[in-house]
């Protein structure tokens, strides 16, 4: 099942702008994370938030993390073309007995026209 | 080059073959893992491991089978496969211990399609 889902599904952006996306999740969580896929590709991972964290930063990223909302968002500034991409949220949910299992949403695409 | 391998890239069986999809990992990580991902479904956890001789399924493991005899490698295997089982399936592992810290590694995928 699902834990994360990422709003929107399909962006397009100009070259230059912000694009933001975002994830919502259903359970408590130790940590989420962000992930990019390019066409074809495998997962790159980009960040990782841990619960007790409200917001991270790495180069052109931002994540935020509202865990009363159960909800995270990833901001990539001034964009390029090379970010064109699927990106994905995936939850380490904690669970009774412990957790081992990462899970991830659906995905948001992203288009960076130049 | 460090990081996940897995091989074949590409492969297309007949219903009812079996075949195993193979994954190695030279970063010395106890955890590893099998997802699907399907189109509009995202990735769905198959199998995954904590190291040598332990595995566990995950959300989607009916018609897969999966062993971990060394840390090194997390092959998985296809008993029957049926139409239903087309799709890209990516290997990933992580350090346990920290793994709460970092992020997973992937490989870049095999494409399955049955005919």
């Amino acid at each position: 099942s699902q834990q994360g889902e990422e709003d929107p599904q399909a962006l397009s952006i100009q070259e230059g702008e912000n694009a933001t996306m975002n994830c919502s999740y259903k359970t408590s969580i130790n940590n989420l994370q962000w992930y990019r896929q390019n066409s074809g590709r495998g997962l790159v991972h980009l960040i990782l938030i841990r619960s007790n964290e409200r917001e991270k930063h790495s180069g052109r990223l931002r994540v935020t993390l509202d865990t009363s909302k159960k909800s995270s968002s990833l901001l990539i500034t001034a964009s390029r073309a090379a970010d064109t991409a699927s990106y994905f949220c995936a939850t380490d949910p904690i669970t009774q007995g412990g957790s081992e299992k990462l899970v991830f949403g659906k995905g948001t695409k992203l288009t960076v026209n130049p | 080059n460090a990081g996940v391998t897995q091989t074949p890239k590409f492969q297309v069986l007949k219903t009812g073959q079996s075949m195993t999809l193979q994954c190695a990992q030279d970063m010395n990580h106890e955890y590893m893992s099998w997802y699907r991902q399907d189109p509009g479904m995202g990735l769905r956890l198959i199998h995954y491991s904590v190291g040598a001789g332990i595995t566990d399924q995950g959300e989607v493991p009916n018609g897969y089978n999966v062993s971990r005899s060394t840390t090194e490698d997390f092959p998985l295997r296809l008993l029957s496969a049926a139409p239903s089982q087309t799709s890209v399936y990516f290997c990933a592992s992580n350090p346990t211990g920290v793994r709460r810290f970092y992020g997973y590694t992937f490989g870049s995928g095999t494409r399955l399609t049955v005919v």
